[in-house]
């Protein structure tokens, strides 16, 4: 069982709100990661993490922003949310070297 | 850049057969190869995991074999059952330690 959570499970907010989605695991790994992903459709990594301190930019745009100022914690905000952002946010964990990547339960979002 | 491609798109089955499902990349120079399950609306499973060094893993009806030099990897599922549905991707990992993820196959095993 991964011990990777992220709250909230659903959120619904208007347009132009500042958001937080929170993602926490326990396993102590250095490595997170954030994809986002649209109904049907692929992952696409927006952000990572190889640890406390360090984040980076992924393959796909995002007006996002992310911080790791614990190992554990990965916050992921949007300062002033648009339709445009409604998807599912899913966040990962891993310890470097060759081990499995664990997923939350993901965040489905809907800006209205 | 890496590129994952997953064959077929969507498969619909009967319970109780045998099935495979396809993964090929186009860069062989991975870590490992990690398959997962997605259920609708959810987050992702933990399948299997290949190591580089790895020809195939076992897990319960679940086998994944790898060949890297092809660029290729399979899950094979044994005796589907209805609750197997769900959509199975696969994710490579190189030394940019980013999982790159193939687009899934969705699968349906009909009762």
């Amino acid at each position: 069982e991964a011990d990777i959570y992220q709250t909230p499970r659903y959120l619904v907010i208007g347009t132009g709100k500042k958001i937080t989605l929170e993602c926490s695991q326990t396993m102590g790994h250095d490595k997170m990661y954030w994809y986002q992903q649209d109904p049907g459709m692929e992952l696409h990594l927006i952000h990572y993490s190889y640890g406390v301190n360090s984040t980076e930019k992924g393959d796909l745009s995002s007006e996002s922003t992310v911080s790791r100022i614990r190992t554990e914690h990965f916050p992921l905000t949007l300062e002033s949310a648009r339709p445009s952002h409604t998807s599912q946010y899913l966040c990962a964990s891993r310890q470097t070297g060759v081990t499995e990547a664990f997923f939350g339960q993901g965040t489905r979002l809907t800006v209205v | 850049k890496q590129e994952v491609t997953q064959i077929p798109a969507a498969l619909s089955v009967p319970e109780g057969e045998n099935l495979v499902l396809n993964c090929s990349f186009t860069d062989s120079a991975i870590y490992n190869l990690q398959w997962f399950r997605q259920d609708p609306g959810k987050g992702l499973t933990s399948l299997l995991l290949i190591q580089s060094s790895q020809r195939e893993q076992t897990s319960g009806r679940l086998n994944a074999s790898l060949d890297k030099s092809s660029g290729r990897s399979t899950l094979y599922i044994a005796a589907s059952q209805p609750g197997d549905s769900a959509t199975y991707l696969c994710a490579t990992q190189g030394g940019s330690e980013k999982l790159v993820f193939g687009k899934g196959t969705k699968l349906t095993v009909n009762p």
